[in-house]
């Protein structure tokens, strides 16, 4: 595709209940990033996916928190037993990663509501 | 532990007038990337300008510029001729190696 993508745009759960967010970056991107924006501020990192290189899950805020990525396509960031707090905006951006000075990319993000 | 400070969490500007948004930052790296990603309601980020760290002149893209201050870790964000369409959250970004960081982000408002 054009852009990166992600779904679904929005998803609406009950406190406790799992959930799976997908993102399908620019073909040819190695790097995926995954961020959590909450109502109102920054981006906060979560993880980064480099090829096949094991990933950097430094900004995952709890065990509750895991990402998958198959190669160099598509990746899940799975959040279990969901809580209030985790209410946010999840994006997710690709890089070409080659030279280090490469530009991101955004997705729309998904709008996760945990009532 | 590299840091981005955005001071102003609002602004406004009247429309097809001047707008600076400021951005400071520190980092103990030599060899770094900033960054501007605007913010619409769509919530789509969009990059609107980077400068390379290493590079001394201005990074410059149509109605937008940057004021690099390599000494003073301030890189702020001029924008000319500001349009409605203008109207987002600007965030300001840090880039070295595999740590990105973010601004708090500033909402700009043009006004008609």
């Amino acid at each position: 595709g054009a852009g990166v993508s992600q779904s679904p745009s929005n998803k609406v759960t009950e406190k406790g209940k799992d959930v799976e967010l997908r993102c399908d970056p620019i073909s040819g991107h190695t790097a995926l990033y995954w961020y959590r924006q909450r109502l109102g501020q920054g981006l906060e990192f979560l993880i980064y996916f480099q090829g096949n290189s094991a990933p950097d899950k430094s900004g995952l805020p709890s065990d509750r928190f895991s990402a998958e990525r198959t190669g160099e396509s598509v990746s899940t960031l799975t959040i279990q037993r969901t809580q209030q707090e985790d209410s946010a905006v999840y994006l997710c951006a690709s890089s070409l990663d080659r030279t280090k000075v490469e530009t991101q990319y955004f997705g729309p993000g998904t709008r996760l509501l945990v009532l | 532990a590299q840091t981005v400070t955005q001071s102003q969490p609002e602004m406004s500007v009247q429309e097809a007038e001047t707008v600076t948004l400021s951005c400071t930052y520190d980092t103990s790296e030599n060899n770094y990337y900033l960054f501007w990603y605007k913010q619409p309601p769509s919530r789509q980020m969009i990059l609107v300008i980077r400068q390379e760290a290493y590079k001394q002149q201005n990074a410059t893209e149509n109605r937008f510029s940057v004021n690099f201050q390599k000494a003073a870790k301030s890189f702020s964000l001029k924008i000319s001729d500001s349009q409605l369409g203008d109207t987002a959250m600007y965030f300001c970004a840090l880039r070295n190696n595999n740590d990105m960081r973010f601004g708090a982000g500033t909402r700009l408002t043009v006004k008609p």
